[in-house]
């Protein structure tokens, strides 16, 4: 039951775009497509952004998107904005387990 | 519309027990498994476990195999977390949440907030 590998920080432009990664192993991320993203800000609850690698619940920008190669999944954000600015965590089925990446901040410059 | 409310904040002694609550409503409340977990301050958030609410099976993260206890009521729709023989490191917020499918997290509770200190 390792954690799953984030960077522990990201930054970027207003406007631009970026790729978060996170990293696992060929018993969790790379066997399932049942990676999902949670954004948190401070003082709040985890909010789910991407689920099943790449889909997107309702209400959720279509600037997210979520994709998967190998054992590392990706998170990008498109058209960056200040609201983007938050800590975003990956997370995998292992199956009767579920692991976490360690969590990335993103800061928009 | 779903709510998962928990129970309010606890201050423990090293070596004491806590047991944190999680009310769900909107929704049956045996058609989903509910996982806990927790974060503590500054840190990532770390998963505990699931429990079923059907037949009350439950599963572990190895690291609180032996200290963890998860269950349900069925009589008052409510889940619970104990979690016994405290340390400093215990000291975080609690969250319970709901699973989706198989894997994901639509549903949080507003988390509890547990601190363990002499």
């Amino acid at each position: 039951q390792s954690a799953l590998t984030q960077p522990a920080s990201v930054s970027g432009s207003p406007g631009q775009s970026i790729t978060l990664t996170c990293t696992g192993a060929s018993s969790d991320v790379g066997r399932y497509n049942l990676v999902s993203w949670y954004q948190q800000h401070p003082g709040k609850a985890p909010k789910l952004m991407i689920y099943e690698v790449t889909k997107r619940p309702s209400g959720v920008s279509n600037r997210f998107s979520g994709s998967k190669s190998g054992n590392t999944a990706s998170l990008t954000i498109s058209g960056l904005q200040a609201e983007d600015e938050a800590d975003y965590y990956c997370s995998s089925y292992a199956g009767s387990w579920r692991v976490f990446g360690g969590g990335t901040k993103l800061t928009v410059l | 519309q779903v709510q998962l409310v928990q129970s309010g904040a606890e201050v423990k002694r090293p070596g004491a027990s806590v047991k944190v609550s999680c009310k769900p409503s909107g929704y049956t409340f045996t058609d989903y498994y509910m996982h806990w977990l927790r974060q503590a301050p500054g840190q990532g958030l770390e998963w505990m476990g699931w429990i079923s609410p059907n037949t009350g099976g439950t599963s572990y993260a190895q690291k609180f195999q032996g200290r963890v206890t998860m269950t349900r009521d069925t009589s008052i729709s409510t889940f619970s977390m104990e979690l016994t023989r405290l340390t400093n490191d215990d000291t975080a917020t609690y969250y319970c949440a709901r699973e989706e499918g198989s894997s994901w997290y639509a549903y949080w509770g507003q988390g509890t907030l547990v601190t363990v200190s002499s």
